[in-house]
């Protein structure tokens, strides 16, 4: 069964503290990764699509790197502004109409 | 550009109403879905459309009908709300399911509680 697993739930970090998300996912075939950002009471906004092991993406202080099994988020000295929950979502080679998303990362970037 | 918008953005029904939301995209998107999230659980697919006229079930597609009768807009249905549809539903479209340009654009949500 096709599945996306998201950790932690939930971190805290204070303003310049580096840390990274991790996205753990179980697909017959990966498709394409996605990340995207999503802010309280909006819809997700698109970050990064990855599609093979090895490949990484950056966008400011966002860094995405993608392995056979699971995909980071590196967030490096963050800032309040990246403060929102980051969710990651698989799209699979054998059923490429469907994404299949992980319930996300919360972060919340103390000033 | 509006990109994808949704309406009503929030509703109450009570249990055995029907409703309607309304999905409008401006992108010239081929494709269309409606999820659902619930806390905890992530996005869930209910139904998605590959193109005008065309339709198909996802994940959790019991208890929602859609239409997809002009390629911009992507109707979702509820016939007879139930408690257990209380949700926060989102459409989103993408341009092509080819590896390139297959992200999706999600609308900003529509907040649904059926009492």
């Amino acid at each position: 069964e096709d599945q996306v697993t998201q950790s932690p739930e939930a971190l805290r970090l204070q303003e310049g503290e580096s840390s990274s998300l991790n996205c753990s996912y179980t697909v017959s075939g990966l498709r394409g990764l996605f990340w995207y950002r999503q802010d309280p009471g909006k819809g997700p906004e698109f970050l990064f699509t990855l599609y093979s092991a090895g490949e990484e993406k950056e966008k400011e202080r966002l860094k995405a790197t993608l392995t056979k099994k699971e995909s980071f988020l590196h967030i490096t000295a963050p800032k309040p502004e990246d403060s929102a929950t980051y969710l990651c979502a698989v799209q699979a080679r054998d059923n490429f109409n469907k994404f299949y998303f992980g319930s996300g990362t919360k972060l919340n970037v103390k000033p | 550009n509006a990109g994808v918008t949704q309406t009503p953005k929030f509703r109450v029904l009570k249990t055995g109403q029907s409703m309607t939301l309304l999905c409008a995209q401006d992108m010239n998107h081929e494709y269309m879905y409606w999820y659902r999230q619930d806390p905890g659980m992530g996005l869930r697919l209910i139904h998605y459309s590959v193109g005008e006229g065309t339709t198909a079930k996802g994940e959790v597609p019991d208890g929602y009908n859609v239409s997809r009768l002009k390629k911009q807009n992507f109707l979702l249905g509820l016939e007879s709300a139930a408690p257990s549809q209380t949700s926060v539903y989102f459409c989103a479209s993408s341009y092509s399911r080819d590896v390139v340009y297959n992200e999706q654009f999600f609308g900003p949500g529509t907040r649904l509680t059926v009492l």
